[in-house]
This record gives C-alpha cells, sequence and structure tokens, in this order.
C-alpha cells in the first residue's frame, strides 16, 4: 500500500504564475487535509476535503488559493498570481474516513517563487 | 483558540543521554495529541498518538505522556542516538464538528552528536 503521494515535490515558479499542486492518498482514504510550513513556522491547517467537497477551509488565505478533490484522481492545490510570500512547504494528508483517525503525511511539495 | 507550544526549541545533546521535550497547549479540549518527527526536507512521520482519556503511549525508546487538564505532554527519549537528530513537532486535535484538523507546535530541534 503506497504512501500519500504527493508531485511535483519541487516547484519553482515567477510572481504572477499559477501553481498546482497535487496529492494523492493512501489507497482506501477518502478524507484529505492540505497544511502550510512557512520558512522558520510551524505547520498550519488549510483546509479539510472529502471527495466532491470541502469540509473545512478555515485555514486557507480568502484570495488566490483553492483546493479540490474530485471524485476520480488526486486532490488539488492551487495558487494563483503566485507572490513571494507563498514560498513554502506544502503537506497533505489522507485518512480513511472516519473521524479522529491517524493522519498520513506526504513528503511535501517545496514551491519556491521567484 | 488554540495554541501549542514547544520547548526548547532547538536542543544539542551527546549521544547517550535521555532527554525529555516538552508541548504545552492552551485549550484541553483536545481528542488526541501526536508526536511527529520531520527530518530535513522530508514528510512528517508519526511517532506516539494519545488518546485524550490515556496518560501515555511507549514506543521503543520513546514515551510520551499527557496531562490534559493542566495542557501538557512531554516526550522521553531513552538513549539517544545520532540517528534520532530531527525536528519534533507536537500536534493537538480539536473537538471540531467534523474532520481532525490538526494544530502544531513549531517544533523542537534535536541534536544528537556522537
Amino acid at each position: 500500500n503506497a504512501g500519500v503521494m504527493q508531485n511535483p515535490r519541487h516547484l519553482v515558479r515567477r510572481r504572477g504564475q499559477e501553481a498546482r499542486l497535487r496529492c494523492s492518498p493512501m489507497k482506501g482514504h477518502s478524507h484529505v487535509y492540505w497544511y502550510r510550513q512557512l520558512p522558520e513556522e510551524g505547520l498550519k491547517f488549510m483546509v479539510y476535503l472529502q471527495k466532491e467537497n470541502i469540509i473545512d477551509e478555515s485555514g486557507m488565505p480568502k484570495e488566490r488559493f483553492s483546493a479540490e478533490f474530485p471524485k476520480e484522481g488526486p486532490s488539488i492545490l492551487r495558487i494563483q498570481q503566485v507572490v513571494r510570500g507563498d514560498s513554502a512547504a506544502y503537506f497533505c494528508a489522507s485518512s480513511p474516513g472516519q473521524d479522529q483517525e491517524t493522519q498520513y503525511f506526504g513528503p511535501g511539495t517545496r514551491l519556491l517563487v521567484l | 483558540k488554540q495554541e501549542v507550544t514547544q520547548i526548547p526549541a532547538a536542543l544539542s545533546v551527546p549521544e547517550g543521554e535521555n532527554l525529555v521535550l516538552n508541548c504545552s497547549f492552551t485549550d484541553s479540549a483536545i481528542y488526541n495529541l501526536q508526536w511527529f518527527r520531520q527530518d530535513p526536507g522530508k514528510g512528517l512521520t508519526s511517532l506516539l498518538l494519545i488518546q485524550s482519556s490515556q496518560r501515555e503511549q511507549t514506543s521503543g525508546r520513546l514515551n510520551a505522556s499527557l496531562d490534559k487538564s493542566s495542557g501538557r505532554s512531554t516526550l522521553y527519549i531513552a538513549a539517544s542516538q545520532p540517528g534520532d537528530s530531527a525536528t519534533y513537532l507536537c500536534a493537538v486535535t480539536e473537538l471540531t464538528g467534523g474532520g481532525n484538523k490538526l494544530t502544531f507546535g513549531t517544533g523542537t530541534q534535536l541534536k544528537v552528536e556522537l
């Protein structure tokens, strides 16, 4: 059973471009969480999704950021018109689908905005 | 708003020492508490999970305790080894309407020297 997969592992974008980060949960997991780790800071919750539904997006910036988890395919975190402050490590975690289950983390995508 | 604090921020010890990492949280209404390990440039590995009804959990040389009423947890590492060098993160799961959003501390960076 492969773990949580994220791609790309490293992404470089220039200011104003779009960044798309992908997360494939563990097999059988239908719940996905996205977290962001800014330089010298702890991980911060961004969004929690189930298949085709956003359950909690209280940690998402109001503008430029969006997330989806379609019925088929990976979860996507999309950042439009990136700025230098978006440079961070973005981690995805998945859980089987029941409340309070352990989350399994992917290796992260390191985004660098030039 | 839940806040999680970890002390110390960094720790350097000689190989073989027993050590204690501290974690405190401001809101005791948690479902569980987890300790993670993060290696440079890598994802997170779950080490121990303590349910709110439990007092401690053990795995090999690791022992984690939880005092929910006082908002504290400790991670005890026995007979430290150079391979234990990493950043250790504490995270709490809050009792929310759904899912298990994690709130992380900023971590303790541990270096075990030969």
